[in-house]
């Protein structure tokens, strides 16, 4: 059975630092990965995705992630944090397609940014 | 951006009465889901379908029922409201890139619908 784990339900970073947002799954099978970011009232926009390839995935607002299949690990890091960064982190996986196949999401992680 | 649409975006609702979510995409998407959500809390799946006349209940337990008469709709709907109901639903449609590709593509997500029951 797949599974999620968000380690940190919030997480506080001044503007300018590192952001890490960690998140570890469980996996029988090659895993497809995910993360999303949720701004208030909103719903989850998607930041980069990991399917196949390259284990460092770029995302959008510079955002990046990478796949480690020894520590079952796909961390979400920002080398300098903005304000706009404030909102909430999901991650996700699922296995390979097909007509059952669904996303497992994680408890989700929210980011705050201090001035 | 994404096509999927939720309406209402927000409604509020007496106890006791029926209401029906709405989530409409456009993108042919053949795998349809429905979360809910309390406010800085996680997502919990309630309801998904593979396709048309494919319905199955989620991981959280809800009273609430969909159908899936046609590829791009996806309602769901709640006969007697009650407080308890009382969160944001999201609507989400990822598609399966041809049977047997092994491929999925990620899901997209409406704005969401946050519903309050008084």
């Amino acid at each position: 059975a797949q599974s999620v784990t968000q380690l940190g339900s919030h997480v506080s970073v001044s503007e300018g630092a590192l952001v890490l947002l960690r998140c570890n799954y469980s996996s029988s099978v090659p895993p497809y990965l995910f993360w999303y970011v949720q701004y208030p009232n909103q719903g989850l926009q998607l930041l980069l995705k990991y399917t196949t390839g390259a284990t460092l995935v770029k995302g959008i607002n510079g955002f990046e992630a990478e796949f480690k299949k020894s520590e079952t690990s796909f961390h979400l890091t920002k080398p300098s944090a903005h304000m706009s960064d404030a909102a909430e982190y999901f991650c996700a996986v699922s296995h390979y397609g097909g007509a059952t196949n669904k996303l497992i999401f994680g408890t989700g992680t929210l980011l705050a940014v201090q001035p | 951006e994404a096509d999927i649409y939720q309406t209402p975006r927000y409604l509020v609702i007496g106890t006791g009465k029926k209401i029906t979510l709405e989530c409409s995409q456009t993108m042919g998407h053949d795998k349809m889901y429905w979360y809910q959500q309390d406010p800085g809390m996680e997502l919990h799946l309630i309801h998904y379908s593979y396709g048309v006349n494919s319905t199955e209940k989620g991981d959280l337990s809800s009273e609430s029922t969909v159908s899936r008469i046609r590829t791009e709709h996806f309602p769901l709907t709640l006969e007697s409201a009650r407080p308890s109901h009382t969160s944001q639903y999201l609507c989400a449609s990822s598609s399966t890139l041809g049977q047997g590709s092994g491929r999925d593509t990620e899901a997209f997500f409406g704005q969401g619908t946050r519903l309050t029951v008084v």
